[in-house]
């Protein structure tokens, strides 16, 4: 079975720019989680949504936003990027177990 | 502001020595989930651990979720280059939907 995906793998933007970064869960998962990992840091919550509603944001400006399909894929959005926002952009879906599986992230470099 | 505190940050020891990682905070969680990250990838989830007192073993590995489910450590014994990269705990809460906070993770760094 595939794991989580993610797309692109890479990408680079400069300020002010618009970003959209896809994500797969695992095949039976029906949440999806969103974190940002700054380089040398953990990663940090940013939205969760289950059944295609928002079950949770993060501390977030609203330069952030995000939405689930019907089937279960995922999109996060960023406008008016910042040099700051460079990151790497992590999805994970959940589990009947409530454990959360992380896919390789999208590496955002805002230049 | 981390509510979940890792130390050591970093780590760099000789191939066959142990070692111990602390993961401590001032809140609850319902779980505690310790993962391994390599650089340019996603974390890999390595264990999860819900009851306090648990105690997990994986191979080399040893999980330990303290008593008031507020703390946990990694015990690693005679560690191998393999172990090489960083370790993240994170706290999840069932009434929050189980979103995860994180540690800000420790760099090991295993000598041969």
């Amino acid at each position: 079975d595939a794991g989580v995906t993610q797309s692109p793998t890479h990408l680079i933007k400069t300020r002010g720019q618009h970003v959209t970064l896809r994500c797969s869960p695992i095949s039976g998962h029906k949440s999806v989680s969103w974190y940002q990992q700054v380089l040398g840091q953990g990663p940090q919550f940013i939205f969760q949504y289950y059944e295609k509603e928002e079950r949770g944001r993060g501390n977030f400006p609203d330069r952030f936003s995000a939405r689930q399909f019907p089937n279960y894929s995922s999109e996060l959005n960023v406008n008016a990027l910042l040099l700051g926002d460079s990151a790497l952009y992590l999805c994970a879906s959940t589990g009947l177990g409530n454990e959360q599986f992380f896919g390789p992230g999208t590496r955002l470099t805002v230049l | 502001t981390q509510l979940l505190e890792q130390s050591p940050q970093f780590l760099s020891i000789q191939e066959g020595e142990n070692l111990t990682v602390y993961c401590n905070s001032s809140s609850v969680f319902s779980s505690l989930q310790w993962y391994r990250q390599e650089p340019g990838e996603g974390p890999v989830l390595l264990v999860t651990v819900v009851t306090g007192g648990e105690v997990k073993k994986l191979k080399r590995l040893t999980f330990q979720f303290g008593d008031a489910r507020k703390d946990s450590s990694l015990h690693i014994t005679a560690a191998q280059p393999g172990d090489t990269g960083l370790y993240l705990c994170a706290g999840g809460r069932y009434n929050a939907g189980n979103m995860l906070t994180f540690g800000g993770g420790t760099r090991l760094m295993v000598k041969p």
